[in-house]
């Protein structure tokens, strides 16, 4: 099983704050995918980086792949209250199972 | 916007009882998945099916538990005896392509 760790586990941060969380793995991945959960619903996709070195841009959030498709960052500006929830990566090759972190639990306070 | 869709949200069973949970995959997708989440923990794998086929399955996914596509929409997860240890939210994902779409989730309670 490829292991994924995902830094810090939490993370509290006022709102208008950056922050940058971490996902880190010995292995190497085809993608890397990066999921929100709520409390009692399903992950949903926020992205996908394939390309060592891609950098993806979904509004305030900021997705990096590292060069040796290892490890990843979620970079997110001027944090929003609509942001809290778990922050989960996943790394995946196509038709196999999706490998989960234990993710980053977000609270931005107002 | 196409969604995977899963039924029902909660389902409470004695254990020993056989439970069936069900998923409506987005159409178009080939790759079919279960995942369970113990409250608190980590999203687990437990099988993906492709081309009416187990493609991979977890050592969570036992003998007490099998997958079916018994029509062209329907992807079920059968759990033959529950245990207590069984109780968690289950959820239905579907992929074409890069990335997973996940379904609202099971949540399953063993007593």
């Amino acid at each position: 099983t490829q292991l994924l760790e995902q830094s810090p586990q939490f993370l509290s941060i006022q709102e208008g704050e950056n922050l940058t969380v971490y996902c880190n793995s010995s292995s190497v991945f085809s993608s890397l995918q990066w999921y929100r959960q709520e409390p009692g619903e399903g992950p949903v996709l926020l992205v996908t980086v394939v390309t060592g070195g891609e950098v993806k841009k979904l509004k305030r959030l900021t997705f990096q792949f590292g060069d040796a498709r290892k490890d990843s960052s979620l970079h997110i500006t001027a944090a929003q209250t609509g942001d809290t929830g778990l922050y989960l990566c996943a790394g995946a090759d196509l038709g196999y199972a999706l490998n989960f972190g234990k993710g980053t639990s977000l609270l931005v306070t107002p | 916007e196409p969604e995977v869709t899963q039924t029902p949200s909660h389902q409470v069973t004695q254990m020993g009882q056989e439970v069936i949970l069900r998923c409506v995959p987005i159409s178009n997708h080939l790759y079919f998945y279960w995942y369970r989440q113990i409250l608190g923990q980590k999203v687990e794998f437990l099988v993906s099916f492709y081309n009416n086929e187990i493609s991979e399955k977890s050592e969570i996914f036992d003998d007490q538990f099998s997958v079916e596509r018994p029509d062209g929409s329907n992807f079920t997860l059968k759990i033959r005896s529950t245990k207590l240890e069984d109780s968690a939210m289950y959820f239905c994902a579907s992929m074409e392509g890069l990335g997973a779409f996940f379904g609202q989730g099971t949540r399953l309670t063993v007593v």
